[in-house]
């Protein structure tokens, strides 16, 4: 079975620093892989994706991730966090080999101070 | 594009009553439409995956009877929590999807059950 791990239940930063948050997987087949952010009381967000070629992913608002296959890992960044930015972040991984289904992790909270 | 929508966004209602959530994709047509349950600084779990014009695929421990699924077009699936109690209080979202990938997500609804 497919999962998705975020070990970090907050991270707290200062606003201009970066900002990084973490996630791993496990799929039996080849991911594909998202990052989706929500402000209270809202639906997700969609910030990026993997699914094939380069490692690194450019997605909205100056965020991207890189996918590591060797650490299954999947970890979201941005060099200058705003204040803005503080919010719930989720990872989430398909599998097609798992009935395709979208497996999100934990979610890990982002505060960042001004 | 691709903007799902959601209604009501809120509901309370008295123990003992039914609420539908009706889940429309505005501008595209979506095979598939997914929902999910989202309790306070919770993930999300998702409930069923519906397609149209045929039954909906309930996960384990979501009881069919309880959480009706119809997915009656391309663009309407609508959620009903059927003789609803406290312990149904939650923040529902769906999504839609018209490949094997990606996903769009509606603004949720929140309900409260008295």
């Amino acid at each position: 079975a497919q999962s998705v791990a975020q070990p970090e239940d907050q991270v707290n930063v200062a606003e201009g620093n970066p900002l990084t948050v973490k996630c791993t997987y496990s799929v039996s087949g080849n991911p594909y892989l998202f990052w989706y952010v929500q402000y209270p009381n809202r639906g997700l967000q969609f910030l990026l994706k993997y699914i094939t070629g380069d490692n690194l992913v450019k997605g909205s608002y100056g965020f991207e991730a890189e996918f590591n296959k060797s650490q299954t890992s999947f970890h979201l960044k941005k060099p200058s966090a705003l204040v803005s930015d503080s919010a719930l972040y989720f990872c989430a991984v398909r599998d097609k080999a798992a009935g395709n289904k979208l497996t999100f992790g934990g979610g890990t909270r982002v505060l960042v101070k001004p | 594009g691709a903007v799902v929508s959601q209604h009501p966004s809120w509901v309370i209602c008295k123990s003992g009553t039914s609420v539908k959530i009706e889940c429309r994709s505005l501008d595209f047509q979506a095979t598939t439409m997914f929902w999910y349950r989202q309790f306070p600084k919770q993930s999300l779990m998702l409930m069923a995956t519906s397609n149209e014009g045929s039954k909906a695929t309930y996960e384990q421990g979501v009881e069919k009877d309880k959480f009706l699924i119809n997915h009656a077009s391309l663009t309407l699936s609508t959620l009903t929590v059927t003789s609803a109690h406290p312990e149904d209080s939650s923040f529902y979202i769906c999504s839609a999807g018209t490949d094997s990938i990606r996903e769009f997500f509606g603004p949720g609804t929140r309900l409260t059950v008295l």
